[in-house]
C-alpha cells in the first residue's frame, strides 16, 4: 500500500530562520511527488511537482528536492506569511489517485 | 483563486439526511476529483470523473455517489449521513484524464457538519 509520512507534524520558526520539511514515501514506482500549501479553512494550493530523483524546483523562498525515498521542502529566510500547512502527495506508477501525507503545520513568528 | 468553485461553503444537517455538494471545474478542465478531509484521516481521495465518466475510485462509501454533467460540473451526493461524515469536502480539477499526473487545482471546499 502506498504511504506518505511527513515530519515534523508541527514546526515553529522565527522569521528568517531557515529549515526543512520532510516527506518520506513508499510506493510501487513513483510517477510524481507533489507539494501543496494549505491555509486554514481553504483548499490546497499547488506548489511543485517532482518526477525523478535528483530533481529540484524553486519558488521564492521554497525549494523542493527529491530522492528515491523522500522529498524535502526547504524554506529559506521564512516570513510570517509562509505560515500554513504543507502537504506532500505521491502518485504511484500503477495508480491514478494522489495519496497525501498528514501535513506539516508551519508557524513563522516575527 | 484556483478557478474551481464549490457550493455551498457551509452545510449543517442532521444524521440520516441527504445532501448534495456542487463543483464547477476550471475552464477547460475535463477531470474532476472529490476529496474528504477530516482531522483524523487527513486528505482522502474519493472519486474521479473525466468528461462525464467515472475514472477512478478511492475509499468512497456506498452511501456516497457522484456524477459529472455534460457541462462538466460535478455533484457529490451524501446520504444517510452519520456524525463521522462531518468534514471538509474538496473538489479539484485538471486538464486530462491522466489521473494525478496533471496538476490538480483545488476549490475552496464545503464544510459539512452533521449534528
Amino acid at each position: 500500500e502506498d504511504q506518505v509520512t511527513q515530519s515534523p507534524e508541527a514546526l515553529r520558526l522565527q522569521e528568517g530562520e531557515s529549515s526543512s520539511l520532510n516527506c518520506s514515501y513508499t510506493v510501487s514506482g513513483l510517477r510524481g511527488l507533489f507539494w501543496y500549501r494549505q491555509d486554514p479553512g481553504k483548499g490546497p494550493e499547488f506548489l511543485f511537482t517532482l518526477y525523478s530523483a535528483g530533481e529540484e524546483k524553486e519558488k521564492e523562498r521554497l525549494k523542493a528536492t527529491l530522492t528515491k525515498k523522500e522529498s524535502f521542502l526547504h524554506i529559506t529566510a521564512p516570513k510570517p506569511e509562509d505560515s500554513a500547512t504543507y502537504l506532500c502527495a505521491v502518485l504511484a506508477e500503477y495508480g491514478n489517485k494522489l495519496v497525501f501525507g498528514a501535513g506539516t503545520i508551519l508557524r513563522v513568528k516575527s | 483563486d484556483s478557478g474551481v468553485t464549490q457550493t455551498p461553503k457551509h452545510l449543517i444537517t442532521a444524521t440520516g439526511q441527504r445532501v448534495t455538494l456542487r463543483c464547477s471545474p476550471r475552464s477547460g478542465d475535463l477531470s474532476v476529483y472529490w476529496y474528504q478531509q477530516s482531522l483524523d484521516q487527513g486528505l482522502q481521495f474519493l472519486i474521479q470523473y473525466y468528461n462525464g465518466e467515472e475514472r477512478a475510485k478511492g475509499n468512497i462509501l456506498e452511501r456516497f455517489s457522484a456524477q459529472q454533467f455534460p457541462d462538466l460540473h460535478s455533484e457529490l451526493n451524501l446520504s444517510s449521513l452519520e456524525l463521522g461524515d462531518s468534514a471538509l469536502y474538496f473538489c479539484a480539477s485538471s486538464v486530462t484524464q491522466r489521473g494525478g499526473l496533471d496538476t490538480q487545482y483545488f476549490g475552496p471546499g464545503t464544510r459539512l457538519t452533521v449534528l
